[in-house]
């Protein structure tokens, strides 16, 4: 059974803090790395797929890195707002048109 | 704890027939949520629960979808009559400190 894990399991800092959380995934069966924005009662939102070791992506305050050989990737938000409180999951593709989910990581923003 | 549990793995159907995924989430767990997985669309929520209450069924495409959770250890997703363009992959995820996802059903509808 393949292991995603995210860490930490719940972040909570002021607004204008930058923080960073990490997905670590078994390195043998990689094909893409998904990184979605999840608020309870919505769908989450998909942020970043990342499929290139040292592939680096931004949208907005957010970044992502991926490191495909020793198998983690972090995410990265600048200047955190409240309105970026949410659970950040990564889901590993294997490459089968399915995806392997961590267990979020919660982050809550204060202001 | 084995995790969210669904099942089956993978189903395969002909047009027409009913299908029923199942799922046991985490014990203690107070949020479920059904979602569905499409190359086109994404991840979409269907219906999600609280304290095996369904509190948002918005997302549940027609009225062929429906959605049980008769107790805090079981849920179903149910498709009747399936149509070929329900092929996708469903998840079940249950929420307590964290988010957890089952592995996911395969349903192909011929």
């Amino acid at each position: 059974i393949l292991n995603v894990e995210q860490s930490p399991q719940s972040l909570h800092v002021q607004e204008g803090d930058s923080t960073n959380f990490t997905c670590s995934f078994p390195s043998s069966n990689f094909y893409a790395l998904h990184w979605y924005r999840w608020e309870t009662a919505k769908s989450p939102e998909a942020l970043f797929v990342m499929t290139l070791n040292g592939d680096e992506k931004k949208k907005g305050r957010i970044s992502a890195t991926l490191n495909t050989k020793e198998g983690y990737s972090y995410l990265y938000i600048k200047g955190s707002q409240p309105e970026d409180s949410a659970t950040y999951l990564c889901a590993l593709n294997t490459g089968f048109q399915k995806l392997v989910f961590g267990t979020g990581t919660r982050l809550l923003v204060s202001p | 704890d084995a995790g969210v549990i669904q099942s089956p793995r993978h189903e395969v159907t002909e047009m027409g027939q009913e299908v029923t995924l199942r799922c046991k989430p985490i014990s203690g767990h107070d949020y479920l949520f059904w979602y569905r997985q499409t190359m086109m669309r994404g991840l979409e929520l269907l219906i999600y629960f609280n304290n095996n209450v369904p509190i948002d069924d918005s997302g549940m495409p027609e009225d062929r979808f429906s959605a049980k959770m008769p107790n805090a250890s079981f849920s179903t997703l149910k498709i009747q009559p399936s149509e070929p363009r329900d092929s996708a992959v469903y998840f079940c995820a249950s929420r307590g400190l964290g988010a957890f996802f089952g592995q996911g059903t395969r349903l192909t509808v011929v």
